[in-house]
């Protein structure tokens, strides 16, 4: 079945270091993943996107890796700051079919920055 | 643009009891998504809506019943509450098939 997971449940970091945050998934006719911050009180916030005819893209201060050989998603954030502490789902979206607009969400990692 | 807006923020209701959600989308999109979140796990996909129409649905019993109105606009209904249903409840609105973006959520807590 469709299932998504991630490695680590938490993370800290010091602020300024680079934080990874990992993302297995078991589908593999999902096409496309996304990254989502959720901050405590409110919803999944948007971070960025990759499609599976991609194995990296880049935003500001992140960076999404794909490994489709083994089904592994991860989240780089340069430059970790304070406001960055959060909790990071990772989700899928299978493409045609009865599925497409689905999102899977993982469990969720809880990344906390200390000054 | 005010973006997904969703009420009421905090809701409290016995079990057997019925709830109505509401979600109104972002500015120019035609779709909205109802999603469950648990404390402390990810998001679970209810159903979607699109055209005033059920679209798919994830693995949630018949009582969870949406609408969706010609403004786009939806509507979440559970029925026959259960102290399980207790969670928060995000709206996703998008364009067709493209990006969604949640709204702040609705906490509903059943006694």
């Amino acid at each position: 079945g469709e299932s998504v997971g991630l490695h680590l449940p938490t993370l800290s970091v010091q602020e300024g270091d680079n934080s990874i945050i990992n993302c297995a998934y078991s589908n593999s006719a999902s096409d496309y993943f996304i990254w989502y911050k959720q901050e405590s009180g409110k919803g999944p916030q948007f971070i960025i996107d990759i499609r599976s005819n991609m194995d990296k893209r880049q935003g500001q201060r992140v960076t999404v890796l794909l490994n489709k050989t083994v089904k592994h998603l991860s989240l780089q954030i340069a430059a970790t700051q304070p406001g960055d502490s959060a909790v990071y789902f990772c989700a899928e979206n299978m493409a045609g079919g009865t599925s497409y607009g689905k999102l899977t969400f993982g469990q969720g990692t809880i990344l906390t920055v200390h000054p | 643009d005010a973006g997904v807006t969703q009420s009421p923020t905090h809701l409290i209701k016995t079990r057997g009891q019925q709830v109505t959600l509401r979600c109104s989308p972002k500015s120019g999109h035609d779709t909205v998504s109802w999603y469950q979140q648990a404390l402390g796990q990810g998001p679970q996909f209810i159903f979607q809506y699109y055209e005033e129409e059920e679209r798919q649905r994830g693995n949630f019993p018949d009582r969870f019943s949406g609408h969706q109105f010609p403004n786009y606009s939806s509507e979440l209904n559970v029925n026959a509450l259960l102290l399980g249903d207790s969670a928060l409840y995000l709206c996703a609105s998008s364009l067709f098939y493209n990006e969604q973006f949640f709204g702040p959520g609705t906490r509903l807590t059943v006694l």
